[in-house]
């Protein structure tokens, strides 16, 4: 079974920095895509950033570009999220979701529950 | 003007088929692009539904009933998820998704009602 647990959200003043985490298991995680995605409780999915299987091909939302760095790390079957320069409108659920097998473009077929960041002074 | 546009709410009674739309901006020709649909439900993250680009290149996600289908209206430059036979279940909300420029888009969501 596919799970994807996030971790590493919480309350954080604009300005500062937060790194979050996603742990997979259930799926060979080093061939798969993974993906950020982030939603404003009541409102609707805004892709924050995405990082192909081997790390080769990396993108980013313009609206977090220069500010969020998408990593992952094989051997730990995680996916992280640095995010720095924190602005209000960070605010949001932030989930872990899976791309496709050994390519760049394709569907988010699994998703994490998400981990719920507030940027707020 | 947005990328994706989807109307915000629709309902439709038990038993009806819908379409939900997502019309792509002037200038961006749906017919190039893979469109993707996913359901979400309150308090749960999305679902994968199905990606449509034409009849020879689709997918239908798994464990999704073949009730959910995809299509496109060419003359509305638009991606259409249709729903037969509406059950009270498929009371969610539905994104389109579609990658562009290396990005990825998402609509704005229809709130699906089933009454």
């Amino acid at each position: 079974e596919v799970l994807l647990v996030e971790s590493g959200g919480g309350l954080v003043q604009p300005g500062r920095s937060l790194r979050l985490s996603c742990a997979a298991s259930g799926f060979t995680f080093d061939d798969y895509a993974m993906h950020w995605v982030r939603q404003v409780p009541g409102k609707g999915l805004e892709w924050v950033s995405g990082i192909s299987w081997n790390s080769d091909d990396i993108g980013y939302a313009d609206s977090v570009k220069g500010r969020f760095t998408i990593s992952r790390d094989n051997a730990k079957n995680s996916l992280y999220l640095q995010m720095n320069s924190l602005r209000v409108e960070d605010t949001a659920l932030y989930y872990c979701a899976k791309g496709p097998e050994l390519l760049w473009f394709g569907e988010f077929d699994h998703w994490g529950q998400g981990t719920l960041v507030t940027v707020s002074s | 003007q947005a990328v994706l546009t989807q109307p915000s709410s629709l309902s439709a009674s038990r038993g009806a088929s819908v379409r939900l739309t997502c019309t792509l901006r002037s200038g961006i020709n749906v017919g190039i692009y893979r469109i993707y649909w996913y359901q979400q439900k309150p308090g749960s993250p999305p679902q994968y539904l199905l990606k449509y680009k034409s009849q020879s290149d689709k997918h239908q996600g798994s464990g999704v009933p073949s009730r959910f289908s995809g299509s496109k209206d060419a003359s509305a430059n638009a991606g259409i998820l249709l729903i037969s036979g509406l059950q009270s279940e498929d009371e969610a909300d539905y994104y389109c998704m579609l990658w562009h420029s290396g990005a990825v888009l998402f609509g704005g969501g229809t709130k699906l009602t089933v009454l």
